[in-house]
């Protein structure tokens, strides 16, 4: 069956980087669009972006342009999501998420994994 | 900056008929949209409910439809039942892989 399957809770101080990765089975990884969905305590879902797995190209939101990296590594079938800067507000939970096609509902997501930007 | 807009919240009681709308701050929305509509209960991942506008994904009760409404999509829920309160979220495709969710609306069954 389709996993998504990602790394665990993180704890980082304001101005560091946190890299949080999504490890696919289940299907062939390199088939679907990988997304990136966060969500802020008691706040609403917001996107970041997407990763090709196929042929590592991203599209990430304006608002994260600069900010957010979004890699994979075909050979583990996982993709990782890095974003600098970190801030009080960063902190969310952000989960991945895949999609078949430009426009396709996401079918499968990640348990979610915790960052917690704090001083 | 385009905005996708939802009601922030809604009550119905059970058994009532009630319809979410999906906006977009930049004009009408239409099938081209895609619009999606996914279902989050507290501390759970979202669950697709409606997909490309009116298609229900797998398991979803036939009392959950989405259709276009003049220029919003539409998720209607037919006989609403407790199970049925939770956060509801859109997904606008606005193009070149950019999709935005709007803000979301909490459903209260009372």
């Amino acid at each position: 069956q389709v996993q998504l399957v990602q790394s665990g809770a993180e704890v980082k101080k304001p101005g560091a980087s946190v890299k949080v990765s999504c490890k696919a089975s289940g299907y062939t990884f390199t088939a679907y669009y990988m997304h990136w969905v966060r969500q802020a305590p008691g706040q609403g879902l917001e996107w970041m972006g997407l990763i090709n797995p196929n042929s590592g190209g991203t599209i990430y939101a304006q608002k994260f342009q600069g900010w957010v990296t979004m890699t994979r590594d075909t050979s583990i079938s996982t993709v990782y999501m890095e974003l600098s800067r970190l801030k009080s507000d960063d902190t969310a939970v952000y989960y991945c998420a895949r999609a078949y096609d430009y426009g396709d509902n996401f079918d499968s997501w990640g348990q979610g994994t915790l960052v917690t930007v704090s001083s | 900056q385009t905005v996708v807009t939802q009601e922030p919240s809604f009550s119905v009681s059970p058994g009532g008929t009630i319809t979410l709308t999906c906006g977009l701050t930049s004009g009408s929305v239409s099938t081209s949209h895609y619009p999606t509509w996914y279902q989050q209960t507290p501390g759970q991942t979202p669950r697709t409910l409606i997909y490309r506008t009116n298609t229900r994904s797998s398991g979803v009760p036939d009392r959950f439809s989405g259709s276009i409404l003049g220029n919003k999509a539409a998720l209607t829920i037919t006989g609403a039942q407790a199970d049925d309160e939770s956060d509801y979220y859109c997904v606008l495709y606005v193009g070149s892989g950019v999709v935005i969710f709007g803000g979301g609306t909490k459903l209260t069954v009372l």
